[in-house]
């Protein structure tokens, strides 16, 4: 069965700085592109990055591009999000999501999140 | 960036009911368009992808139908199970887009 397990969500002030963790089972994480999806409170999803299976290729939303991080850990079945910089509009719930393929990237199995809430 | 609309924001219906939900793309995206069902505090779930294909595992229920601009997901006969939001996403092109969600409540 597909696990993944987000962690490291907590309160952080303005221009603080956190790490989130996804960690993978279930399946050959390094065979797969993955990605973060917020959801700020009561609304709606937005895509926040994607990384390729080797690291090799990363992509940001505009909204994050220059202070969020994706990376990972294909030996220890990790995904990452490092958040630096943060502000109030960064406050939402943090999902990583597993997509088929590079080329068809809706999302076949999320995790059940983790808050952020960036407030002083 | 590529907006999804959907409509409407909130339909009322009662369990057994034909239930219709549109999304459209403000410019065409072929049939990379996908279907998730989020209940309260929890991931959203895959339903349909590439606008009519039915995820493994999800009822025959659902259906999905479009392309370009306009999708559309069809609950044919509404169950007890089935009240929560439904959202579209667009994979043509990145940003990666979604739709601001349709809220399916109890009549």
């Amino acid at each position: 069965e597909v696990q993944l397990v987000e962690s490291g969500g907590g309160l952080v002030q303005p221009g603080g700085s956190l790490r989130l963790s996804c960690a993978a089972s279930g399946f050959t994480f390094s065979n797969y592109w993955m990605h973060w999806v917020r959801q700020a409170p009561g609304k709606g999803l937005v895509w926040v990055s994607r990384i390729n299976s080797d690291e090799s290729r990363t992509t940001y939303a505009d909204s994050v591009r220059g202070r969020f991080t994706i990376s990972r850990d294909n030996a220890k079945n990790t995904l990452y999000l490092q958040l630096n910089s943060l502000r109030a509009e960064d406050t939402a719930v943090y999902y990583c999501a597993r997509v088929v393929s590079g080329s068809y990237s809706f999302f076949d199995s999320w995790g059940q999140g983790t808050l952020v809430t960036v407030s002083s | 960036d590529i907006q999804m609309t959907q409509s409407p924001s909130t339909l009322s219906a009662s369990v057994g009911d034909r239930v219709t939900i549109t999304c459209r793309a403000s410019q065409s995206i072929s049939s990379w368009l996908a279907w998730y069902q989020q209940k309260p505090g929890k991931a959203p779930k895959l339903l349909i992808y590439k606008a009519s294909s039915l995820q493994n595992g999800v009822p025959s229920r659902f259906s999905g139908s479009g392309s370009g601009t306009e999708f559309t997901l069809t609950i044919s006969s509404l169950q007890p199970d089935d009240f929560a939001t439904y959202c579209c996403q667009q994979y043509n092109d990145y940003p990666l887009t979604f739709g601001g969600g349709t809220k399916v409540e109890i009549k």
